[in-house]
C-alpha cells in the first residue's frame, strides 16, 4: 500500500510569489490533515479535511493560505502571496475515521 | 489548553547506550491519546506508538519501551542498546477526543544522535 506522498519535496519562491503544495492521502482515507513546521519548533495543526469538508481549520495563519480537496482525494494548500515567515516544513498526513494518523514526507518551503 | 514538551532538545549517545527520551503533557480531557513518530533523515513521520487514556500499560516493542504515567502526565520513550540507525528527531503528540484524531498537538521534537 502506497504511503502518504507530497509534492513538491522543496520549494524556493521569492517573497510575493504563489506556491501550491499537493498532497495525495492513503487510499481509503476519507480524513486528511496539513500541519507546518516552522524554524525547528513544534508541528501545528493547520487543518483537517473529512473528505472534501473542512472539518476543522482552525490552525490556518491567515487568509493567505487556502487549501482545498476537490472530490476528497488529494489536497493542495496554496499560498498567495508567500511572505518570509512562511517558511518551513508543511507536512499532509491521512486517517480512517478513527484511526492513527500516517503522515508524508513533507514539503519544504524556503520563502527568500 | 493543551500542550506537549518535550525538553530534551537534542541527545547524544554512543552506540548500545540506552536512552530515555523524555515527553510532558497537558490536557483537560480525561480522554485523549498520546503517540510517538521517528522523523529519520528522509524527513517523513513514522509512526511508532499510540496509547488511550485508559491504558497506562507499558508496552515494549524489540528494543523500543514506552512508560505512561497519568500521575505525572508523561509518556516517556526508551531505547535499550541503541543503534546507529536510530538516530532521528523523535515527536511526541496528543490528540484528544477516544474517537476523532482531528487534531494532533506536537511536542518540539528531540534530537537523537547515536554515534559508533
Amino acid at each position: 500500500e502506497a504511503g502518504v506522498t507530497q509534492f513538491p519535496s522543496h520549494s524556493v519562491i521569492e517573497k510575493g510569489q504563489t506556491v501550491t503544495l499537493r498532497c495525495d492521502p492513503i487510499s481509503g482515507h476519507d480524513n486528511l490533515y496539513w500541519y507546518r513546521r516552522v524554524m525547528g519548533k513544534e508541528i501545528k495543526f493547520l487543518l483537517h479535511f473529512v473528505k472534501e469538508s473542512k472539518q476543522d481549520e482552525s490552525g490556518m495563519p491567515n487568509n493567505r493560505f487556502l487549501a482545498e480537496r476537490t472530490g476528497g482525494t488529494y489536497s493542495t494548500l496554496k499560498v498567495q502571496p508567500a511572505e518570509l515567515e512562511d517558511s518551513g516544513v508543511y507536512f499532509c498526513a491521512s486517517s480512517h475515521a478513527w484511526g492513527t494518523q500516517y503522515f508524508g514526507p513533507g514539503t519544504r518551503l524556503l520563502v527568500l | 489548553a493543551q500542550k506537549v514538551t518535550q525538553a530534551q532538545t537534542e541527545i547524544s549517545v554512543v552506540e548500545k547506550e540506552d536512552v530515555t527520551l523524555d515527553c510532558v503533557y497537558e490536557t483537560r480531557d480525561t480522554t485523549y491519546y498520546l503517540f510517538w513518530y521517528k522523523q529519520p533523515p528522509s524527513g517523513e513521520l513514522v509512526f511508532l506508538i499510540r496509547r488511550n487514556s485508559f491504558d497506562e500499560q507499558n508496552e515494549i516493542s524489540g528494543r523500543y519501551s514506552w512508560n505512561f504515567q497519568k500521575s505525572t502526565s508523561s509518556f516517556n520513550f526508551t531505547i535499550t542498546a541503541s543503534q546507529v540507525v536510530d538516530s532521528a528527531v523523535y515527536f511526541c503528540a496528543l490528540s484528544e477526543a477516544l474517537y476523532n484524531f482531528n487534531k494532533f498537538y506536537f511536542g518540539s521534537g528531540t534530537k537523537l544522535n547515536v554515534k559508533p
